[in-house]
């Protein structure tokens, strides 16, 4: 069965710290991956996705992600994180080999949280 | 392009009555999904619209759940016989080609 996995529910960094937000995902076929943050009281807006090609996607905000096949992962980072970036972040997934299912699975999120 | 609208942003019902929700995708879009999310989880799939025609349907969909698109623009989502368990956020999200998909604000239902 498909499946995201955020194993930490809370990162906490330091302005100007670099920071990363881990994901691993289990899909049957090739998988389509997405980032998303949520503000408080908010929807979700896309951050960046790895559909194929160079397994290091950049996105939105300075965000980027680094595809490993082999580790099943898709983690995100960025260089040096700010305050404004404090928000809850979701890991989703679609499985390619599912060509009858076009929705994501999401992870439970990650809250960062990052200080001044 | 305003992006994805959701109407009401947030709604109190008591257990028993109806309600019904409105998703307007953005303009260009054919795809939309409907999603819900409880606290502390990340959004569920309920539903998918292929322009009018609804294409998959979750087990989460129960038979108190129905969703339309009867124009292939705005779709409307409806719980019948609201229960305490169904007080979430109903996300709607739209797609074009392109696979990703934009979110709304989300309606967040309470149901008492």
């Amino acid at each position: 069965a498909q499946s995201v996995a955020q194993p930490e529910d809370q990162v906490n960094v330091a302005e100007g710290n670099p920071l990363t937000v881990k994901c691993t995902y289990s899909v049957s076929g090739n998988p389509y991956l997405f980032w998303y943050v949520q503000y408080p009281n908010r929807g979700l807006q896309f951050l960046l996705k790895y559909i194929t090609g160079d397994n290091l996607v950049k996105g939105s905000y300075g965000f980027e992600a680094e595809f490993n096949k082999s580790q099943t992962s898709f983690h995100l980072k960025k260089p040096s994180a700010l305050v404004s970036d404090s928000a809850l972040y979701f890991c989703a997934v679609r499985d390619m080999a599912n060509q009858a299912g076009t929705a994501l699975i999401f992870g439970k999120g990650t809250t960062l949280s990052v200080s001044s | 392009d305003t992006g994805v609208s959701q109407d009401p942003r947030h709604k109190i019902t008591k257990r028993g009555q109806n309600v019904t929700f409105r998703c307007d995708p953005i303009s260009e879009h054919n795809r939309l999904y409907w999603y819900r999310q409880t606290l502390g989880q990340g959004p569920e799939f309920l539903t998918y619209f292929q322009n009018e025609a609804q294409l998959e349907k979750s087990r989460l969909l129960s038979d108190r759940f129905s969703a339309e698109r009867p124009k292939g623009s705005f779709s409307t989502l409806e719980i019948q016989r609201t229960e305490q368990g169904d007080s979430a956020m109903y996300l709607c999200a739209s797609a074009a080609a392109s696979d990703t998909q934009y979110f709304g604000p989300g309606t967040r239902l309470t149901v008492l």
